[in-house]
Formats: structure tokens, C-alpha cells, sequence
């Protein structure tokens, strides 16, 4: 049972809009940041958004993030099929002397 | 251009120790950044080990605490992961990652896992 709770799939057609949730509570999300990362199949993790919402130079503007309270989302506009892979959301947790959670991931697939 | 590359034996035996390393280039080990480890279940999800600071501070998963030590050898460039006790549950890709300490022109500051090996699979069995 992961702390941070993301859906376990999702999906769309190409050129549409996908979100992801990951949902926390007041010790991680509600007191830090949230990153997300992209996993391709087969493929290491790889950094998408920081800092709740700032982009790492060389992802498109196509993939966003935002954060409200304790949860936080990842927007895809303009979907395509290379985006099909394994999303995870992380923060830090204040609890326990701290330490990072993760979401147990949403895969994402294009119809 | 910076790169992580973990190493280790594939195979270890229960109650055994698993030791890996992950080889830094491209880049100081001893300068501004800090360095974790993060492991996947065949199937299954992310979950972090344990980073170590550039202070030299250590934190570790809670969960894994008691079993875990992670060390930085500036010498060979490389951190390590020493986990003690294992059983078939600590079977997993093992990621070695840097932490990235992040601050902008508004004086917000952050960390983050930026950059990621590519990952090595040890297994847990007699």
C-alpha cells in the first residue's frame, strides 16, 4: 500500500487530455513538493515535473503539474502514443525524521 | 554528460547482504549534489531506500532502517548500498539516483531525484 494513492490506469485517444491524481495527506503533500516521473517500458524513471509544477528543460509543455492542499495532478494535452508508460508522483514526507514517498503509479495507456 | 551506472551481484542468497555501487562520471561525486537509491518490485512500484547528503547525512526508509547503509567513496567516485538480512521480498531493480538540491531567483528551494541509472536487477534466493 503506497502512501501517496494514484489510480492504477488511465487512458485516451491520441490529441486528447489526460490527468493524473495523487492523493496525500498533510505530513507529504500538504507540507512539500511534488514530483513526477515518467517510466517507459523497460526503461529507468525518468524526471518530468519538480517542484509541483516546473518543467526540466527538454519535456514538452504538453505535460503539466499542479497542486491544491493535498493532492496534486498531472496534466497531458495533446496526447500521444509515445506517451503510453508508468506515471508516478513523489514527496517528502515530514513524518518518521522524513523521507520520501512515492505513488504506486498509473499506466497510462493511448487508445 | 553526467551518468550513474549500478553494479552488484544479480544473485544473493536469504540472510545473506546485498551490496551494490553505483559509479558517478561525468561529474564530482564530492561537489554540490547528494545521491539515493530507490528500488521496483518485478511488477510493482517505486520505493525509496535511502539518500545520502552532501553534508554526509543519511536518511533512510523507515521501513528498511535497521538493514540499510549507504556510503560515499569519493576515491572511486561511487556511493553504495549495503542492505543486511534479505529475504525474497527485497527482490527488486535497484535505481541509483542524484538528488538535485533546486533554488530560484525567488528564494524557493527544493529537492528532487533528477537523474537515474539505469537500473539492476537482484534476485533473492538459494
Amino acid at each position: 500500500q503506497s502512501v501517496l494513492t494514484q489510480p492504477p490506469s488511465a487512458s485516451g485517444t491520441p490529441g486528447q487530455r489526460v490527468t493524473i491524481s495523487c492523493s496525500g495527506s498533510s505530513s507529504n503533500i500538504g507540507s512539500n513538493s511534488v514530483n513526477w516521473y515518467q517510466q517507459l517500458p523497460g526503461t529507468a524513471p525518468k524526471l518530468l515535473i519538480h517542484s509541483n509544477n516546473k518543467r526540466p528543460s527538454g519535456v514538452p509543455d504538453r505535460f503539466s503539474g499542479s497542486k491544491s492542499g493535498t493532492s496534486a495532478s498531472l496534466a497531458i494535452i495533446g496526447l500521444q502514443s509515445e506517451d503510453e508508460a508508468d506515471y508516478y508522483c513523489a514527496a517528502w514526507d515530514d513524518s518518521l525524521n522524513g523521507h520520501w514517498v512515492f505513488g504506486g503509479g498509473t499506466k497510462l495507456t493511448v487508445l | 554528460q553526467v551518468q550513474l551506472q549500478e553494479s552488484g551481484p544479480g544473485l544473493v542468497k536469504p540472510s545473506e547482504t546485498l551490496s551494490l555501487t553505483c559509479a558517478v562520471s561525468g561529474y564530482s561525486i564530492s561537489s554540490d549534489y547528494s545521491w539515493g537509491w530507490i528500488r521496483q518490485p518485478p511488477g510493482k512500484g517505486l520505493e525509496w531506500i535511502g539518500s545520502i547528503y552532501h553534508s554526509g547525512s543519511t536518511y533512510y526508509n523507515p521501513s528498511l532502517k535497521s538493514r540499510v547503509t549507504i556510503s560515499v567513496d569519493t576515491s572511486k567516485n561511487q556511493f553504495s548500498l549495503k542492505l543486511s538480512s534479505v529475504t525474497a521480498a527485497d527482490t527488486a531493480v535497484y535505481y541509483c539516483a542524484r538528488l538535485k538540491y533546486y533554488y530560484d531567483s525567488s528564494g524557493y528551494t527544493d529537492w528532487y531525484f533528477d537523474l537515474w541509472g539505469r537500473g539492476t536487477l537482484v534476485t533473492v534466493s538459494s
